[in-house]
């Protein structure tokens, strides 16, 4: 099937715009993480869903940032008044999660890279 | 708190010339170790992971990795390295205080191939 699709997978957005991240997880997975990659460096832990439930948002940078998956499946990742700094690439993953399930496999999306002017 | 570190950013071998990435951790309990690998504008693919068991583990492309409780490390192998090897190779560990198993990443190693 379908690998994890994200889009759009460029934005460009001015300073102080909203911004809003689609995150399409492979069908039937529960899991789905955000991270952020910033140039030059590995990913980021942003926050973690089970289902509809954000059980993790410690990785959240400010209060700008917000995360939902109101249904379970489709997840997005919002941005409000962005700055610079939060110029990135957001990566999404998937994965299949049973209990005590953190030994399985996260699937990547292709990522949305961020610019912000 | 974990983390990983990957010492070296860039790393040039020839075609056919043999491998190794480096990888440490730091991490409080048994960790669950993984190796990613990402090309430009793709997501990270997974190359192989380390849950228990056998330290030497086999992954896909011919990369396999060992595990070393005693050096904190787990390095990434290839006896002969393909053009289409060149990438960026992330070593990562489960987080031990999240749920769902987020992953921590180290900075990454760039790897060039030289015909």
């Amino acid at each position: 099937g379908a690998g994890v699709s994200q889009s759009p997978r460029y934005k460009v957005a001015k300073r102080g715009q909203d911004v809003a991240l689609r995150c399409d997880p492979i069908s039937g997975h529960v899991s789905l993480f955000w991270y952020q990659q910033a140039l030059g460096q590995g990913p980021e832990f942003l926050t973690y869903f089970q289902n509809e439930a954000q059980l993790d948002k410690s990785g959240l940078p400010s209060d700008r940032f917000f995360a939902e998956r109101p249904e379970g499946s489709v997840s997005t990742l919002k941005i409000q008044r962005t700055q610079q700094e939060d110029s990135a690439v957001y990566l999404c993953a998937s994965s299949t999660r049973l209990a005590g399930g953190i030994r399985h496999e996260q699937f990547f999306g292709p990522g949305t890279r961020l610019t912000v002017l | 708190a974990q983390s990983v570190t990957q010492p070296d950013i860039h790393i040039t071998v020839s075609e056919g010339a043999s491998l190794e990435l480096r990888c440490n951790y730091s991490y409080g309990a048994t960790p669950y170790l993984f190796w990613y690998v990402q090309s430009p504008g793709q997501g990270l693919q997974l190359l192989l992971k380390y849950f228990s068991g056998d330290t030497l583990v086999q992954g896909i492309k011919g990369f396999e990795a060992e595990f070393k409780r005693s050096q904190s490390s787990f390095n990434l192998r290839k006896p002969s390295v393909h053009w289409s090897d060149a990438a960026e190779y992330f070593c990562a560990v489960v987080g031990e205080d999240g749920q769902g198993g987020k992953l921590i990443f180290g900075q990454g190693t760039e790897l060039s191939v030289k015909p």
